[in-house]
């Protein structure tokens, strides 16, 4: 079946700019979580839902990030005034439920290009 | 603090020579360790999730094990194709995220 989609795959923009960065979950999970990846290091957890409300969204680091999940299905994560500091490759996960050991498969990223 | 440590940051090893990847947490309360593989360009595939201490998984060449304080993912007879990123995440008690490692880079040489 069909794993996890981002789009889009690379976003190059300018200092200041407004950025949109969209999940595709695997169909049916109802967990979805987005995590912050830079170079050599692990993925840094970021905001998760179950269902269409934020869970936890602890990982976000300022104001100008904000995550949506409308319907329970696709997931925007919307970035204000980008900064050179947020440039890195953004992962989203999806897993079948929130329960504490469900395994999350992750989606290819897109890799954010702040100028 | 949660904190999840892996070494060696990177290793390269000839095709078919053993070795052992170690990663090294602290967390207030384990409620699954993770392991994971990342191609350059691609997202985290997973391998295992294993639960408590003593837990052992196998997936071809891969056996990944657990104890109270690390784990390790021990590679027999590596092939080219086992070159990647494997990366360790936990899951505290407290929360539903994962906690990762920076990642050991594994290069097999033919």
């Amino acid at each position: 079946g069909a794993g996890v989609s981002q789009t889009p795959s690379n976003k190059v923009t300018e200092k200041g700019k407004y950025v949109e960065l969209r999940c595709d979950p695997i169909s049916g999970h109802t967990a979805l979580y987005w995590y912050r990846q830079s170079l050599g290091q692990g993925p840094e957890f970021l905001i998760y839902f179950q269902g269409t409300g934020a869970a936890d969204d602890s990982g976000l680091p300022n104001d100008r990030f904000f995550a949506v999940r409308p319907e329970g299905s696709v997931s925007t994560l919307k970035i204000q005034r980008t900064e050179r500091g947020d440039s890195a490759v953004y992962l989203c996960a999806s897993s079948l439920t929130a329960g504490s050991l469900d395994t999350q498969y992750f989606g290819p990223g897109t890799r954010l290009t702040v100028l | 603090e949660d904190q999840v440590t892996q070494s060696p940051e990177a290793l390269r090893l000839q095709e078919g020579e053993s070795s052992s990847l170690n990663c090294s947490y602290t967390v207030s309360g384990l409620r699954g360790l993770f392991w994971y593989r990342q191609d350059p360009g691609k997202g985290p595939e997973f391998l295992f999730t294993l639960y408590s201490a003593g837990e052992e998984k196998e997936k071809e060449r891969l056996k990944a094990t657990l104890t109270k304080k690390e784990s390790f993912l021990h590679i027999t007879a590596p092939k080219p194709e086992d070159s990647a990123t494997y990366l360790c995440a936990v899951k505290p008690n407290n929360n539903n995220d994962m906690r990762f490692g920076a990642g050991t880079r594994l290069t097999v040489k033919p």
